[in-house]
Parts: structure tokens; C-alpha cells; sequence
């Protein structure tokens, strides 16, 4: 298996409502991402978590709550979003080869919609 | 810190030709990783191709090929018999081994578009 799955492939929410995103990969990889990729841009990074542990938090607001229940597991937790917010949400995995994470393995996103 | 810079916003080719892009890097490190990937309109970023920076053979994946030149830090990826599947979105990506989380830089993208 060596495919990130993420749930839903689309989402519409409203500012006041709370919704997650989810994350699964089954590689056995111990680090896992979350970028944000507005259209015709490069993937920005939001966080990482390295063997479940919250690694690199890039400045990302509140409103956004990573979790990671579990070896194989990521979610975001988006509570209260601006419009602006709206973008594609990627994950991404990837192993320790050596001491050396190499390289990412993306998700098909969740194209996400603030209105 | 990184930067990654491609050059090139767009680029186009006929079907079955060969197209090169572009990519330069900055960095003080003497090993690194070398990524491209592709982003096609479904959305996946897509692994092409990956390069070590201690290798000095260049890396190949069936019809994608690199030309990794490391004093000049560039690192441009060759298409070779171009397909329609090849029209996307394709980003270099640097990864410093040094970062526990293995942060990767990304540059800012090259469209490519494929003309039957």
C-alpha cells in the first residue's frame, strides 16, 4: 500500500461551523504533514508531526488544530475559518531512511470551500 | 536558508518531444534532496523523480531524466517523448537531511502543457 488517503475530496463550510479533515496512510511512516496549496502555488506547510509528536507548527492560526491519534492518522480540526481560508488541504507522508526523512508522499487533498 | 527558484512559469511541447525545466537552488549544505514532482488537474502531487546529492550519476525514471549539476546548483528535469499525460503542474523540491522533520523548499512551479 503506499497511497495517502484523505477525506472528504471536497468540503463547503460555513464560518461559524466546525469540520475536520482526515489523513491515513498505512507505509508505516513515522512523519506526517499538512500543507496548504492556494491555486497555481506551491504547497505551503502548516505542520508536521514526527512519531505523533507536533514537530513544526508554521504560524498557522488557531483556528486550525492538527491532531495525530495514531502512527497512521492525521486530522485537522478547523474551527471558525475566513474565506481566505479556502484552498486545497494536502497530506503528505513520509519515511526515516537512515536518521533522514526522504522524501513526501502527497494525498489527493481536500479542496476546501469557506463561504 | 533554501530558496528554490524555477524560471521558467509556462512551457509548452509538442507530443513526442523532449522538454527541459528548469530549476536552481541556494544552499550552504553539502547534502541534500532533490525532488520533482508533478501536479496534474486531479490535484496529486506525484513523485517523478529524486536526487541525492552525493550521487553524482543522474538520477532516471523510465522516460523522465535529470541533469544535476551540484557546483552550479541546478537540477532540471528532462522529458523525453512527451505524452499528453505529462501536462501538469511540476514543482522542484529541496529537502535538507539536517531538520529532523525533513522540511521540504518547493519552488514556485512550471506549467507544462503538452500539444497533440
Amino acid at each position: 500500500d503506499t497511497e495517502v488517503t484523505q477525506t472528504p475530496k471536497h468540503l463547503v463550510m460555513g464560518m461559524t461551523n466546525k469540520k475536520s479533515l482526515k489523513c491515513e496512510q498505512h507505509m508505516g511512516h513515522r512523519a506526517m504533514y499538512w500543507y496548504k496549496q492556494k491555486a497555481k502555488k506551491p504547497p505551503e506547510l502548516m505542520f508536521v508531526y514526527s512519531y505523533e509528536k507536533l514537530s513544526i507548527n508554521e504560524s498557522v492560526p488557531s483556528r486550525f488544530s492538527p491532531e495525530c491519534p495514531n502512527s497512521s492518522l492525521l486530522n485537522l480540526h478547523l474551527h471558525a475559518l475566513q474565506p481566505e481560508d479556502s484552498a486545497l488541504y494536502l497530506c503528505a507522508s513520509s519515511q526515516r531512511r537512515g536518521g533522514v526523512n526522504t522524501e513526501a508522499f502527497f494525498g489527493q487533498g481536500t479542496r476546501l470551500t469557506v463561504v | 536558508a533554501q530558496t528554490v527558484t524555477q524560471s521558467q512559469p509556462e512551457m509548452s511541447v509538442q507530443e513526442a518531444e523532449t522538454v527541459t525545466l528548469s530549476c536552481t537552488y541556494d544552499t550552504s549544505e553539502s547534502d541534500y534532496y532533490l525532488f520533482w514532482y508533478k501536479q496534474p488537474p486531479s490535484r496529486q502531487m506525484i513523485l517523478v523523480i529524486r536526487q541525492e546529492a552525493y550521487k553524482q550519476q543522474n538520477a532516471t525514471e523510465n522516460r523522465f531524466s535529470v541533469n544535476f549539476q551540484k557546483a552550479a546548483k541546478s537540477f532540471s528535469l528532462k522529458i523525453s517523448d512527451s505524452q499528453l499525460g505529462d501536462a501538469a503542474m511540476y514543482f522542484c523540491a529541496y529537502r535538507s537531511p539536517n531538520t529532523n522533520a525533513g522540511k521540504s523548499t518547493f519552488g514556485d512551479g512550471t506549467t507544462l502543457t503538452v500539444k497533440p
